[in-house]
């Protein structure tokens, strides 16, 4: 079955600790996505990629950092810099068929809750 | 700069009852609007999308939408609701590049 995964679904930091959260897609799509969702602000938009080796920052990308090396995998790492990083990180992917950008429906993981104290 | 605007953060209605959620968006160019639907703790499902053409679009689960340009809006509906509607409904919007900005979201809230 083609989709995405996102794992793990719950995640459990300290405070000052870096960590990564993995996103696959199968679909062969270009582009993917990374949204924080906090409650009552909607997706906020942290980074993407329209490309292996290219990404651009979104919204809100201080504190986060990316890297796209395949075309299927696009993992996040949520730095000690990021100042509130307990939220609902969603991944995404979109593209690949013929038409313009933002045409295609996103596709999202189920999600990463992560906690930190 | 685009934006999207969805003002009701919360709608109850009760099952049965037609339902409508409204999105209004910003942008100094041609867009393209997409509703999605999330079900809490898992990730967005497209109910439609609108790219061009007909302004009144029919997505999943018996939803539709129109679009209005003078009015700059997309509001979603539903003739009659179940308690399985129950989600929170993001609107989209995309100005044609591979950016997409969500509004707020709209919980839907279907009372038996």
């Amino acid at each position: 079955d083609g989709g995405i995964t996102q794992s793990p679904k719950y995640l459990f930091r300290k405070e000052g600790q870096n960590v990564t959260l993995s996103c696959e897609q199968n679909l062969n799509h270009d582009a993917m996505y990374w949204y924080r969702q906090d409650p009552g602000q909607g997706l906020r938009l942290i980074y993407y990629s329209q490309i292996v080796n290219d990404f651009q920052k979104g919204d809100i990308a201080e504190g986060y950092s990316v890297s796209r090396e395949k075309k299927e995998s696009f993992p996040l790492t949520v730095t000690s810099a990021q100042k509130n990083p307990t939220a609902f990180y969603l991944c995404a992917s979109s593209g690949g068929g013929q038409g313009p950008p933002g045409t295609y429906e996103q596709y999202f993981g189920p999600g990463t809750r992560l906690t930190v104290t | 700069a685009q934006s999207v605007t969805q003002l009701d953060s919360q709608v109850p209605v009760f099952e049965e009852a037609p339902v409508e959620l409204r999105c209004n968006y910003s942008s100094s160019v041609s867009v393209y609007l997409f509703w999605y639907v999330q079900y809490p703790n898992q990730g967005l499902q497209l109910l439609l999308k609108y790219l061009s053409g007909s302004t009144l679009v029919k997505g999943i689960n018996g939803f539709e939408a129109e679009f209005n340009k003078s009015q700059t809006s997309f509001h979603l509906r539903k003739p009659s609701v179940h308690i399985s509607d129950t989600a929170e409904y993001f609107c989209a919007v995309s100005d044609r590049t591979y950016k997409y900005i969500f509004g707020t979201g709209t919980r839907l809230k279907v009372l038996a």
